[in-house]
């Protein structure tokens, strides 16, 4: 079984550009998450989708982040335009079912580096 | 407010040691799940361990060990007879009941890092 695959695994940009990550979840997993880990500090949860729908969005940080889910499949974070507290590791997660009991498969995370 | 706090940022030990992690977490939940989650050089959050607000048994899994005490809102993690393939960094999180189990609440992570 293949796992929650992120691309790009690293990824460098200038200030004011347009960055898109892209999270495969596992076959089948119908919820996704995605969580950030900016400077050292603590993962914090972003948002969740379950299929194609946002379930949570609490924890985006501002408009200038999109999430979207086409067709319940793979999902994308966009972030347009980038600032420099932007940069940090952009980690997904995706699990069949949603609770504790469903344990999260998370990815290798995509580095973001805004200069 | 909820909040995990791993107050070690960064733990250096040689080969054979035995190390604990600490983990302090902050909730008015009675009903939560704690985990530990590791993540070695290669990027990905590996889950360890999760143990449930009403079970405060204490779990052994080789040479892993944690020790969940409510009374001081602790949930540690004891490595014994470290080894260099452990250095990695090491999660605690937090998810809760009241926030439909769907939200992990990190701590800051440690860095452990192991000599041979």
């Amino acid at each position: 079984e293949a796992g929650v695959t992120q691309f790009p695994s690293h990824s460098v940009i200038e200030k004011g550009q347009t960055v898109t990550l892209r999270c495969d979840p596992i076959s089948g997993h119908d919820n996704l998450y995605w969580y950030r880990r900016v400077m050292g500090k603590e993962i914090k949860f972003l948002l969740h989708f379950v299929k194609e729908s946002k379930q949570d969005e609490s924890g985006m940080p501002n408009n200038r982040f999109l999430a979207e889910r086409t067709g319940g499949t793979y999902s994308t974070l966009k972030v347009q335009p980038a600032e420099l507290e932007d940069s940090g590791v952009y980690f997904c997660a995706s699990s069949h079912r949603q609770g504790y009991n469903s344990p999260l498969h998370f990815g290798n995370g995509t580095r973001l580096t805004v200069t | 407010a909820q909040k995990v706090t791993q107050a070690q940022t960064e733990i250096s030990v040689v080969e054979k040691e035995d190390v604990t992690l600490d983990c302090v977490y902050e909730t008015r939940d009675t009903t939560y799940y704690l985990f530990w989650y590791k993540q070695p050089p290669s990027g990905e959050l590996v889950f360890l361990i999760r143990r449930n607000s009403f079970d405060e048994q204490n779990e052994i899994s080789g040479r892993y060990s944690w020790n969940f005490q409510k009374s001081t809102s602790s949930f540690n993690f004891t490595i014994t007879a470290s080894q260099v393939v452990d250095s990695a960094v090491y999660f605690c999180a937090l998810i809760l009941f009241s926030g439909g189990y769907n939200k992990l609440i990190f701590g800051a992570g440690t860095r452990l890092a192991v000599h041979p």
